[in-house]
């Protein structure tokens, strides 16, 4: 079956620092796959996504590659700030095997600091 | 646009009673799926109705149940309240899979704890 593995955190960061949160996929087909954020009590929202091989998604100074051959599409942004701090999940929907169900990791933690 | 609103947003239940939570959909989508967050955890996958019919369940027992309304509007039901049920349960909705790329547009939530 399908599967999602999120580095495990909590990853704690100070203003301005890199942000990489590393995510692979075990999946049958061509699936779609996302990054979705929660802030502290609130339900998931989309952060970008991305549906075939070598697309970039992109939204609010993030960025995540389909990298196909090694089954990851990694979460990054160049300098974080405060307000980034939420959990990250990553997860994947392949619409022609299993319409709708999305699969998702446990998420990361994210902390920054000022 | 109208966002994904769920009912209630707390509630305590003991064990061995019954539930239902309610999710109204963003308005223009016609899918509602249902998902369970535990604690720590990523939200794991209920079921998913579309045009008022279950399509597509995950690993969940019978005593999870639902039902999806002409208005495109859903319910979850749990029988026999186990105290494992205590988590966060989220209602997305969607597009059909012919009209979307699997994108899901979440509730708050309806946080449930079972004593």
């Amino acid at each position: 079956g399908n599967s999602v593995t999120q580095m495990e955190g909590p990853v704690t960061l100070s203003e301005e620092a890199f942000l990489t949160i590393n995510c692979t996929y075990t999946a049958t087909g061509y699936p779609s796959l996302f990054w979705y954020v929660q802030y502290p009590g609130e339900g998931l929202q989309l952060l970008l996504k991305a549906t075939k091989a070598d697309d970039k998604g992109s939204n609010k100074g993030f960025e995540a590659t389909y990298r196909k051959e090694t089954t990851s599409f990694h979460l990054e942004k160049g300098s974080v700030q405060v307000s980034d701090s939420a959990v990250y999940f990553c997860a994947l929907c392949n619409l022609r095997t299993n319409a709708g169900k999305s699969t998702f990791g446990d998420g990361t933690t994210l902390t920054v600091k000022p | 646009e109208t966002g994904v609103t769920q009912s209630p947003t707390h509630l305590i239940k003991t064990r061995g009673q019954q539930v239902t939570l309610r999710c109204s959909s963003q308005s223009g989508h016609n899918t509602v799926s249902w998902y369970q967050q535990a604690l720590g955890q990523g939200p794991q996958f209920i079921f998913q109705y579309y045009r008022e019919e279950e399509n597509g369940r995950g690993n969940f027992p019978p005593r999870f149940s639902g039902l999806q309304f002409p208005n495109y509007s859903s319910e979850l039901n749990v029988n026999a309240l186990e105290l494992d049920d205590s988590a966060l349960y989220l209602c997305a909705s969607s597009l059909a899979a012919g009209e979307s790329t699997g994108e899901l547009f979440f509730g708050e939530g309806s946080r449930l704890t079972v004593l």
